[in-house]
């Protein structure tokens, strides 16, 4: 079966800290993806990025950064700088090779005070 | 291009009654998939739709049906609501094939009185 765990229930940092989401994933499969979203109080959740099970690099956008490793099944997602605007809720999702079901964790409430 | 967009965005319903939730994809996108957000589980998935056959479906009760259009637009209904079906209904589109990424609406949130 599969599964996403995020430990983490609430953060809450201060503005300019470094902040780092954790994501652990459970899969039989070998071919997999993995994703982070963004979900504001607005209710819509935010595409991030997408990750695929045979790309094992990490990736940097501006102050976004993602640690993928297979060999200990995580997905972290690292915030530097952290900025009032990046108080949200962060999912980390996870689908197989057929069709298009998410299996989400229950997601980290971020708070970044000013 | 426009993005996901659901209607409506806030919906208040009695026990018993029975709602329609719609979702226009992406220009483009021929997959629609469903999800339903609660406090309690989180975010579980419905079911998904590609060119107007379910394709996939989730593990919730008979009363939750969905369908496609020939234009990809999507209708989801919930008949004999209950208490517990009040949550943020959220819809996602994609191209099409199994590789690419999901691009969710703003939402529906049905409240159950």
């Amino acid at each position: 079966a599969q599964k996403v765990t995020q430990a983490q229930t609430e953060i809450s940092v201060v503005e300019k800290e470094d902040v780092t989401l954790d994501c652990v994933y459970e899969t039989r499969d070998t071919t997999y993806y993995l994703f982070w979203y963004k979900q504001p109080p607005s209710g819509e959740l935010v595409f991030l990025i997408r990750r695929n099970s045979f790309d094992e690099q990490n990736e940097i956008s501006g102050r976004y950064s993602w640690n993928f490793q297979k060999s200990t099944s995580s997905f972290n997602f690292t915030i530097t700088a952290s900025q009032v605007v990046d108080s949200a809720v962060y999912f980390c999702a996870l689908k197989n090779n057929q069709g298009g079901k998410l299996i989400f964790g229950q997601g980290t409430e971020l708070s970044v005070k000013p | 291009k426009a993005g996901v967009t659901q209607t409506p965005r806030y919906l208040i319903k009695t026990r018993g009654q029975q709602v329609t939730l719609s979702c226009s994809p992406i220009s483009g996108h021929r997959s629609v998939s469903w999800y339903q957000q609660t406090p309690g589980q989180g975010l579980q998935f419905l079911f998904e739709y590609f060119s107007e056959t379910q394709r996939n479906k989730g593990n919730f009760p008979g009363r939750f049906s969905g369908r496609q259009f020939s234009n990809s637009r999507s209708e989801m209904n919930v008949s004999t609501l209950e208490l517990g079906d009040s949550a943020l209904y959220l819809c996602a589109s994609r191209e099409g094939t199994s590789t690419d990424t999901q691009y969710f609406g703003p939402g529906t949130r049905l409240t159950v009185l």
